[in-house]
């Protein structure tokens, strides 16, 4: 596909399992991010990687969650013993890395309902 | 340091009569600017994007912003809303030369008909 897609659509789970969320970047991007979108908190941040390293962890908000990359292409954003404040909508994008601007293109995200 | 504000939280405006989505930044450098809409239940699409040429930027579906450093402003415009413009926009600031997107926290644009 021409986009960045993701993996489920929708989750519920419930509270204390564990979740994996796919991400699959336009191919060529070397950089791929990860962020939450949350009734209240807007879009915030999590992670991002340049290739397969992830330089800027800065925004995951517990070490309940983890990430990484797999051959400069696929992400699996992995969130611990979920929690009910862990529901939101999660958004991954990616880019080429360029020195003047950096265009993110975002997929559709996976909704994250935690009972 | 950088930041965004976008000024209204939810706007409405009658079909055929024009927008006006505000946003003001701050940045320590040179800044990238972006402005996403976000349709329910979809992705965020980029609109436009302010990148140190033009001042006057034009993006896509009808939808333009001017950088105005003296005002650190980016606010976006539609000479007539559609229908269809209904959605969520967020600006969003980056430092020129890097990753890092500051959005804004999202103003809703309601179309009446």
């Amino acid at each position: 596909g021409a986009g960045v897609s993701q993996s489920p659509s929708n989750k519920v789970t419930e509270k204390g399992k564990d979740v994996e969320l796919r991400c699959d970047p336009i191919s060529g991007h070397t950089a791929l991010y990860w962020y939450r979108q949350s009734l209240g908190q807007g879009l915030e941040f999590l992670i991002y990687f340049q290739g397969n390293s992830a330089p800027d962890k800065s925004g995951l908000p517990s070490d309940r969650f983890s990430a990484e990359r797999t051959g400069g292409s696929v992400s699996t954003l992995t969130i611990q013993r979920t929690q009910q404040e862990d529901s939101a909508v999660y958004l991954c994008a990616s880019s080429f890395q360029t020195t003047t601007y950096n265009e993110q293109f975002f997929g559709p995200g996976t909704r994250l309902t935690v009972l | 340091a950088q930041s965004v504000t976008q000024l209204d939280s939810h706007v409405s405006v009658s079909e055929g009569t024009p927008v006006l989505l505000r946003c003001n930044y701050s940045s320590s450098y040179s800044p990238s600017l972006f402005w996403y809409v976000q349709h329910p239940n979809k992705g965020l699409q980029l609109l436009l994007k302010y990148t140190s040429a033009a001042t006057l930027v034009k993006g896509i579906n009808g939808f333009e912003a001017e950088f105005k450093k003296s005002e650190t402003s980016f606010h976006l415009t539609k000479p007539s809303a559609h229908m269809s413009d209904a959605a969520e926009y967020f600006c969003v600031v980056s430092s020129s030369g890097t990753y890092k997107y500051i959005f804004g926290t999202g103003t809703r644009l309601k179309v009446l008909a």
